[in-house]
């Protein structure tokens, strides 16, 4: 079956300690996203990829980093200057090419600072 | 700069009613706009899209309406169902950015 993966489904850090969040996908997507999602705030774009060895910073990349050295994964670390790193984090695909088509969302990572 | 507003945060309709959520957006650049549907603890699903050389798309009980003048657009849900309570997303993409911007959700409750 086709989709995204994202692992793990729950994540805790400690205060001071980078984390790194997977996804993978099998879709055959240039296109990759990061988001994150806190109440209130709808879905905020982190980082985003549109093809292999190139990325871009979206609208809240401080505190992130991001690789994309194969076109199925798209990992982000959550590095300790992100000064509030609790949030749930999506990530998604899609296909550049056909500008109507949508993105495909991972079931999520929860990330807990304790 | 919020470009992608979606100012109700709830919706709350009786099962068999119809069920309207609003979205506006700022930036003319957008030609194309999606929804998407979100569980909690889930990613977003894509419901439907439309492109701005439309102003109406209908996929069954769901249909998008685009006002380009206006910078809105709107989901309708008819009939609604209890299975529709979720949250719900727009999202504006244009040919020159290559990613989604996506509103702050509206939580919408169906009530048997």
């Amino acid at each position: 079956d086709g989709g995204i993966t994202q692992s793990p489904k729950y994540l805790f850090r400690k205060e001071g300690q980078n984390v790194t969040l997977s996804c993978e996908q099998n879709l055959n997507h240039d296109a990759m996203y990061w988001y994150r999602q806190d109440p209130g705030q709808g879905l905020r774009l982190i980082y985003y990829s549109q093809i292999v060895n190139d990325f871009q910073k979206g609208d809240i990349a401080e505190g992130y980093s991001v690789s994309r050295e194969k076109k199925e994964s798209f990992p982000l670390t959550v590095t300790s200057a992100q000064k509030n790193p609790t949030a749930f984090y999506l990530c998604a695909s899609s296909r550049p090419e056909n500008l109507n088509t949508e993105a495909f969302f991972g079931q999520g990572t929860r990330l807990t600072v304790v | 700069d919020q470009q992608v507003k979606q100012n109700s945060p709830s919706l709350s309709v009786q099962e068999g009613r119809i069920s309207i959520l609003n979205c506006d957006y700022t930036n003319s650049m957008f030609d194309y706009f999606l929804w998407y549907k979100k569980y909690p603890a889930e990613g977003p699903t894509f419901l439907i899209s439309i492109s701005s050389i439309k102003d109406k798309n209908e996929d069954g009980r769901f249909t998008v309406f685009l006002n380009k003048s206006a910078k809105h657009l709107s989901l309708h849900i008819v009939p609604s169902q209890p299975g529709d309570s979720a949250v719900y997303f727009c999202a504006a993409g244009g040919t020159s950015y290559g990613k989604l911007t996506f509103g702050q959700g509206t939580i919408l409750t169906v009530h048997p």
